[in-house]
């Protein structure tokens, strides 16, 4: 079984510029988590969706991150534009419902130069 | 919101029992206790989970007093390839729009032969 996709793995971009990042959960998978991680800290959820509706978005700085999950599936993190701040791994998880274990993608580490 | 609290780093030889404490002061009443690994450039992976007293699995034991205001979780005779980084993480059971999932700082445990 195939686990959590996500893309790119690695992104370089300058301030002010946009990025995109995906995630494809495992098949059968309602609620899916997008997390930050800085280096040497422990991962911060920024926004999880039960199915398509996102639930808890309170850590999401909206001003410059969006996210959608169209269909309920794939999923989108948008940060526009990016600062130098936003430097870290973003990660994608999913569960079957936000009661079970979550599965981990290897996430996508940002550089912001 | 259940903050959690690990000890920074912990040290230990091939073969030895592991013990890697948790607090959680402020757990709330439908706020299960998971515990996470994370090795190097990849996503958390999913330990164990409980709720109360003591759960086991093919990896690792869960102790939890009956407060629940700690948790303390057991590696039976660890080897080189446990090291790395532990998650304590305390969240809520079903839909809750008014929690939040938390992980903890982090215990980086390092094994030597």
């Amino acid at each position: 079984e195939a686990g959590v996709v996500q893309s790119p793995r690695y992104k370089i971009i300058e301030k002010k510029q946009p990025v995109a990042f995906w995630c494809n959960p495992i098949s059968g998978h309602n609620t899916l988590y997008w997390y930050l991680q800085n280096l040497g800290q422990g991962p911060e959820l920024l926004i999880r969706y039960e199915n398509e509706e996102a639930v808890d978005d309170s850590q999401l700085p909206k001003d410059r991150f969006s996210a959608e999950r169209l269909k309920g599936v794939d999923s989108t993190l948008k940060i526009q534009p990016a600062e130098l701040g936003d430097s870290a791994v973003y990660l994608c998880a999913s569960s079957l419902d936000s009661d079970n274990e979550q599965f981990f993608g290897p996430g996508t580490r940002l550089t912001v130069l | 919101l259940a903050k959690t609290t690990q000890p920074i780093s912990m040290d230990s030889y091939e073969g030895q029992e592991v013990n890697i404490t948790c607090s959680h002061n402020n757990i709330a009443t439908n706020d299960y206790i998971t515990w996470y690994q994370q090795f190097p450039s990849q996503g958390p992976r999913f330990i164990i989970q409980g709720y109360k007293t003591k759960v086991t699995n093919e990896v690792a034991s869960l102790f939890i007093p009956a407060d629940r205001k700690s948790s303390t979780l057991s590696l039976p005779r660890v080897s080189l390839s446990d090291t790395a980084v532990y998650y304590c993480l305390v969240g809520p059971v079903g839909y809750s729009s008014a929690s939040k999932i938390i992980f903890g700082s982090g215990t980086r445990l390092s094994i030597r032969p």
